[in-house]
């Protein structure tokens, strides 16, 4: 099956430094990828959308001066939190289409533990 | 896309047939209907999809009524390791359109 992989699995960084998480389908393009945040005991909530060698579409009240995302290729995205924030603390979850599934099937990664101190 | 509906929890012996319902009510003829399952503290993996024909792969099964307006996904014989939150999820195939994730249902297989 397809695979996503993200780097890294965890991370804790002390308040108001920038973090950034990598996010890479292994065996397939995807020229649409999303980012995902799930905080404990909730759902995952989508926060942006972003299409390869395109700005990202941004989730309402997802601010994305704060929440960078970058997809410079068909299998590497990245979101940078920047100045992060205790509130940021969460589990940040990437996804990726598969661009060769006629139906658009995503596919998910391990996703990415944020502690902020 | 249209919403569904999923029992919060549901519990199944190891080795028996776990049936998860879903009710979508309000399917349109052009959406899909997906599912996922999330175990703990892990991203959610794809387990199966369908649009009206009943589909089966390695993991599971998905029967999908002649309406369309709920569907049942069977993992034949329940492991330990299926202990997982199910989520069921209607959309449009291709395109732009993006998984909304609901509540889904905690399944807890039990020796």
């Amino acid at each position: 099956g397809a695979v996503v992989s993200q780097h890294p699995s965890r991370v804790i960084c002390k308040s108001g430094t920038s973090v950034k998480i990598e996010c890479r389908s292994l065996d397939f393009q995807a020229t649409t990828m999303f980012w995902y945040r799930q905080f404990p005991k909730q759902s995952l909530m989508l926060m942006a959308t972003s299409n390869e060698g395109s700005k990202a579409t941004y989730e309402q009240g997802v601010e994305k001066d704060k929440f960078l995302i970058n997809h410079a290729s068909l299998t590497l995205s990245t979101l940078t939190v920047t100045s992060a924030h205790p509130e940021d603390s969460s589990f940040y979850i990437c996804s990726a289409r598969d661009r060769a599934s006629g139906t658009g099937t995503q596919y998910f990664g391990p996703g990415t533990r944020l502690l902020v101190l | 896309d249209a919403k569904t509906t999923q029992p919060p929890s549901m519990d199944c012996a190891e080795g028996r047939a776990a049936n998860l319902p879903c009710n979508h009510s309000t399917i349109s003829g052009n959406e899909y209907v997906y599912w996922y399952r999330q175990i703990h503290s892990q991203g959610p993996q794809y387990i199966i999809h369908g649009l009206k024909n009943n589909e089966t792969n390695e993991m599971a099964s998905l029967i999908i009524t002649e309406d369309r307006k709920s569907s049942t996904l069977i993992l034949p014989h329940a492991t330990l390791r299926d202990t997982a939150v199910y989520y069921c999820i209607v959309r449009v195939a291709g395109g732009y359109s993006t998984l909304t994730f609901g509540k889904g249902t905690m399944l807890l297989v039990s020796p």
